[in-house]
């Protein structure tokens, strides 16, 4: 079972930042959290992982509380092309599998 | 970042047929995964694919049913065997030890 609770679906305005949260309350230590995107009909896309430090890449921001219960993924300028749905997922880094839960839709309005 | 191809993109199969998927990395990896998509959920991990060694199967997949074979770092296939409707899904592998990625997926529709 997936370890990561993220509401279904979302709505953000194009320009705009959107902010899509998520709760990994049981979350190990050596647990990374992990952050991809499917936008319709193709495979995974990998956006941005960290560990308990904020992270910033291209794509995203990743910022992880204190206690790396909760974080939050960032995309600070959404356009019509981050319609998809997004899965936050905790792992040990290395050769281990993706666990994905259920994922947020988000609908990224004009 | 790897970059991962499957073959075929899609394929429209009989029932009691079987579909071999090929995937491949342009880059060596030791694990390789292989995942399933039914339509309209999220991906369900089915195995986990060794070089050299047998595929690891998750609850609910067995290897009677996805027989998969790993023969080299670069390369698996995973066959979908005696195929009924209920197999209709997409159909992914993913490698990476960091970054995981994932190829396009194929789209098998059993009739």
């Amino acid at each position: 079972d997936a370890k990561t609770t993220q509401p279904p679906s979302m709505d953000c305005a194009e320009g705009r930042a959107a902010n899509l949260p998520c709760n990994h309350s049981t979350i190990s230590g050596n647990e990374y959290v992990y952050w991809y995107r499917q936008i319709h009909s193709q495979g995974p896309q990998y956006i941005i992982h960290g560990l308990k430090n904020n992270e910033t890449n291209e794509m995203a921001s990743l910022i992880i509380t204190e206690d790396r219960k909760s974080s939050t993924l960032i995309l600070p300028h959404a356009t019509l092309r981050d319609t998809a749905v997004y899965y936050c997922i905790v792992r040990v880094e290395g050769n281990t599998p993706l666990v994905f839960g259920k994922g947020t839709r988000l609908s990224v309005i004009a | 970042s790897a970059v991962i191809s499957q073959k075929p993109s899609r394929d429209i199969c009989q029932r009691g047929t079987s579909l071999t998927i090929q995937c491949q990395v342009d880059s060596q990896v030791t694990m390789m995964f292989w995942y399933r998509q039914q339509p309209g959920q999220s991906l369900t991990l089915i195995a986990t694919a060794n070089q050299g060694s047998e595929a690891t199967y998750e609850s609910g997949f067995v290897i009677d049913k996805f027989p998969i074979s790993r023969p080299n770092l670069t390369f698996s296939t995973l066959t979908v065997s005696n195929m009924s409707p209920e197999d209709s899904s997409i159909y992914l592998c993913s490698a990476g030890e960091y970054e995981q990625f994932f190829g396009p997926g194929t789209r098998l529709t059993v009739l």
